[in-house]
């Protein structure tokens, strides 16, 4: 069974900080991984995905990856209030088959 | 870019009917759309692959004869949830492949069946 963890939290950072978000995954073959936001009640909204080890960075976000430990990380620098949402990692095997951990419930407070 | 339209977003059917819900890619052509379901506090669960011109292909527990999945063009995949129940109410939601740009949702549907 190939699995996506995430602790499902929830996260609650202040307004400002580095929220750091988490997913493991057992298929050690897998090849691409992505972060999604979901706003409640809203469908997945893709933040970044990553390919290669190391790191990705787009604006105030960063993925990390290591294929070694089989781990996927996110970075939110300087978090915002609108950047409370669930985040979701997902984990493609099979050419768009996504696999989703549970999701993790972030609250940025003022 | 790469924007995925679904129609409609929710829909109250009575337990019996069927319900038909569209996925449509609006300015790239998407040979291969996914289906999810997302029931309440929890993750999506991938239900089948749209395949443009070719039958879907259906994760392990999914009634293909419940979920008719039909990709007749590359913009446009449909699902029908067949004699609908209300076990089926959940957020259905379609992906299409950004060809190397990661994956694209649709705004999602929200079936409620009564």
């Amino acid at each position: 069974q190939k699995e996506v963890e995430q602790n499902s939290g929830p996260l609650s950072v202040p307004e400002g900080a580095i929220a750091s978000l988490n997913c493991t995954y057992s298929d050690r073959g897998s090849q691409s991984f992505f972060w999604y936001r979901q706003y409640s009640g809203k469908s997945p909204e893709l933040i970044m995905f990553i390919y290669s080890n190391g790191d990705k960075e787009d604006g105030r976000f960063t993925a990390q990856l290591n294929k070694a430990s089989q781990y996927v990380s996110l970075l939110i620098r300087d978090s915002q209030p609108s950047d409370s949402a669930t985040y979701l990692c997902a984990v493609d095997n099979q050419g768009g088959k996504l696999i989703f951990g549970q999701g993790t419930e972030l609250s940025v407070k003022p | 870019g790469a924007v995925v339209s679904q129609h409609p977003s929710w829909v109250i059917c009575k337990s019996g009917t069927s319900v038909k819900i569209e996925c449509r890619s609006l300015d790239f052509q998407a040979t291969t759309m996914f289906w999810y379901r997302q029931f309440p506090k929890q993750s999506l669960m991938l239900m089948a692959t749209s395949n443009e011109g070719s039958k879907a292909t259906y994760e392990q527990g999914v009634e293909k004869d419940k979920f008719l999945i039909n990709h007749a063009s590359l913009t446009l995949s449909t699902l029908t949830v067949t004699s609908a129940h209300p076990e089926d109410s959940s957020f259905y939601i379609c992906s299409a492949d950004r060809q190397g740009n990661g994956y694209t949702f649709g705004s999602g549907t929200r079936l409620t069946v009564v």
